[in-house]
């Protein structure tokens, strides 16, 4: 079964600072997608990035980019410039490709801001 | 479009009491997915529906969890004879068809507790 590792329960960052949180997974497949979810105190469920496996070119999104490491099965999220609005909790997710549908979660990492 | 809505957002019961947990789609999506998340622990996978059919139920606990999804209205998530042990945020999901699920939009939750 796969599994989704997040060593990290909890990390801090200065405002405008980059931090970087660590996710490591297991899986015998080869076709696969890994997600970054953020979940604030409102405890709605954001998707913030998404990575195909088949594409080596790491994934960002305005201030979040991943580092993703395949054949070391890691997949790293970096937040740069970080604002007070980007504390959360964040879960690095797994999902195989083709017609699986399962979201396989990690425990979460909650980041916090400080001013 | 409206994102996905749950219902209610919180829900209070008594032991042995019946919780019923509504999930209404974004418009267009027929894929949906139930997801419980225990304090302290990312998401775990328990059901994914497709109108008037379960597709994977292997998440589910074998006795006092249901869930159905009718041709008309939302997805209903019911547990029987509540425990404490169900207290826990409850997560719907939904994406649409053809996608494979490998985006899935979640719902801001219902949190369950059991008095």
């Amino acid at each position: 079964a796969q599994t989704v590792t997040q060593s990290q329960p909890e990390m801090s960052v200065q405002e405008a600072e980059t931090v970087t949180l660590s996710c490591t997974y297991d899986t015998s497949e080869s076709d696969y997608y890994l997600f970054w979810y953020k979940q604030p105190p409102s405890r709605q469920m954001i998707l913030v990035i998404r990575q195909e496996a088949y594409k080596q070119q790491n994934a960002t999104e305005n201030r979040f980019s991943v580092n993703f490491q395949k054949a070391a099965k890691s997949f790293s999220l970096k937040i740069s410039d970080s604002q007070l609005g980007d504390a959360a909790m964040y879960f690095c997710a797994y999902k195989d490709g083709g017609s699986n549908y399962k979201l396989t979660f990690g425990k979460g990492t909650l980041l916090t801001v400080n001013p | 479009n409206a994102g996905v809505m749950q219902n209610p957002r919180h829900l209070v019961r008594r032991r042995g009491q019946e919780a019923r947990l509504r999930c209404s789609p974004m418009k267009g999506h027929s894929h949906v997915y139930w997801y419980r998340q225990l304090p302290e622990e990312g998401l775990k996978f328990m059901v994914y529906l497709q109108k008037e059919n379960i597709i994977d139920e292997s998440g589910m606990p074998k006795e006092r969890f249901s869930a159905e999804f009718p041709k008309e209205g939302p997805s209903i998530l019911r547990i029987q004879q509540v425990v404490r042990g169900d207290s826990a945020a409850y997560f719907c999901a939904s994406s649409p068809p053809g996608l494979g699920g490998d985006e899935q939009f979640f719902g801001p939750g219902t949190r369950l507790t059991v008095l």
